[in-house]
């Protein structure tokens, strides 16, 4: 697997209920981050855990991270159909003197009204 | 309102003749990044910038051009020699080289006729 690599690829819901996106990672990290994508349109920052932080709340979003699994995941709760984008989580970690931030392929959620 | 702005948002090219994106920020970032997504894909680094008259290569910069004169500019020329630049083209800045959110502009989508 890739370094931030999410899991599903998509997932089709109703509104109202929870959507759960995984995202799992190879090597250690500085922090993970999750972005929002609308079809056809930049990426914006939802939220940002550190390598020492388990959890992080922002409104309706649970980010979780388990750095003894390498992975995190990301929770929406009472989705509503604008919730429906594309989801990406990134990788932030140092390698090789630099700092980078590696992007995963995404999750496709529909939320159906 | 403080952002990144790109143009143009969709640009056509015949194959063989060099294109430069533009883009332009006011948030005062010292980094600024270049990022390409192709359908179903993640981000992909193609050139980033800390601070201005030095940039550096991502993963993927065969083909493209950067030039950073100013803080607030990153332009990014696709040249001919890039075998297949139809792509979405996403730019980014942040307050410091990977260090925490990244800001999106919007995007510009690039055919090759």
């Amino acid at each position: 697997s890739q370094q931030g690599e999410e899991d599903p690829q998509a997932l089709s819901i109703q509104e109202g209920e929870n959507a759960t996106m995984n995202c799992s990672y190879k090597t250690s990290i500085n922090n993970l981050q999750w972005y929002r994508q609308n079809s056809g349109r930049g990426l914006v920052h939802l939220i940002l855990i550190r390598s020492n932080e388990r959890e992080k709340h922002s409104g309706r979003l649970r980010v979780t991270l388990d750095t003894s699994k390498k992975s995190s995941s990301l929770l929406i709760t009472a989705s509503r159909a604008a919730d429906t984008a594309s989801y990406f989580c990134a990788t932030g970690l140092r390698t090789g003197g630099y700092n980078k931030l590696i992007f995963g392929a995404g999750t496709r959620l529909a939320v159906h009204p | 309102d403080g952002g990144i702005t790109q143009s143009p948002k969709y640009l056509f090219r015949k194959e063989g003749q060099n294109v430069t994106l533009s883009c332009e920020q006011n948030l005062n970032h010292d980094a600024m990044y270049w990022y390409r997504q192709d359908p179903g894909q993640g981000l992909r680094l193609i050139y980033y910038s800390q601070i201005v008259n030095d940039f550096q290569k991502g993963d993927i910069a065969e083909g493209y051009s950067v030039s950073r004169e100013k803080k607030e500019s990153f332009p990014l020329t696709v040249t001919s020699a890039q075998k297949n630049p139809t792509a979405f083209y996403l730019c980014a800045s942040s307050i410091q080289e990977y260090t925490g959110e990244l800001f999106f502009g919007e995007g510009s989508r690039l055919t090759v006729l």
